[in-house]
């Protein structure tokens, strides 16, 4: 089945810095998601993204499908954007399965 | 508005017991259903998913089932738990029209 990878695994930032998470896949897509999952456990949708760049707020993404990879860009970070960034895709062989990433823990300290 | 609810919130269970978590979905019809498991400080593992009542695939061999017996209903379950059952289980929806969403999950522990 399709593999998914992300990158970094953990990353610590201070206040107002930039940053910017990968997600690699080793199969063609219809869908890829980014989700950030806070410290109670919910997981939020950030962006549905199966290719092209969307921008919401200080976070934007942008996917190359025809590379098989996505990013996840953080501007000016807050402390709330503390918790797990992953990714999720369905793959074009496996319609309707969401697999997701090895996901990133973003740590921003005040 | 579709909307999705899961319970309970948190479940201590012994070991062998038996176990059932309910999801259901509101505000759309013949949605895909999907459950997750997440260990502690882990990714989350797809289980089981559904594309239709009675159509369940199974992605894991192990000791759980699930169960679509109404168009926006899925349930998850086991006959016997483990202590490796422990972990925080998540349902999801989508349809082709709205991308992956999920409830805000069980905290399972087995003691």
């Amino acid at each position: 089945g399709i593999q998914v990878e992300q990158s970094p695994p953990d990353l610590i930032l201070q206040e107002g810095a930039n940053s910017t998470l990968r997600c690699n896949f080793s199969d063609s897509v219809n869908n890829l998601q980014w989700f950030h999952q806070n410290p109670w456990g919910q997981l939020i949708n950030l962006f549905y993204i199966p290719s092209g760049t969307k921008q919401n707020g200080r976070l934007s993404a942008t996917t190359v499908a025809t590379e098989r990879y996505s990013l996840l860009y953080i501007s000016s970070s807050q402390t709330t954007d503390s918790g797990v960034y992953f990714c999720a895709v369905e793959s074009v062989t496996g319609t309707y399965k969401y697999i997701f990433g090895t996901g990133t823990r973003l740590k921003v300290l005040a | 508005s579709q909307t999705i609810h899961q319970w309970p919130a948190t479940l201590v269970q012994p070991v062998g017991s038996p176990l059932s978590l309910e999801c259901t979905v509101e505000g759309t019809s013949n949605p895909n259903l999907y459950w997750y498991r997440q260990a502690a400080g882990r990714g989350l593992q797809l289980l089981f998913y559904s594309v239709g009542i009675g159509q369940i695939s199974s992605e894991v061999p192990q000791n759980l089932s699930a169960s679509r017996p109404q168009d926006r209903q899925f349930i998850l379950s086991s006959k016997k738990l483990l202590l490796s059952d422990s972990g925080f289980y998540l349902c999801a929806w989508s349809t082709t029209a709205w991308p992956l969403h999920f409830g805000n999950g069980t905290r399972l522990t087995v003691t």
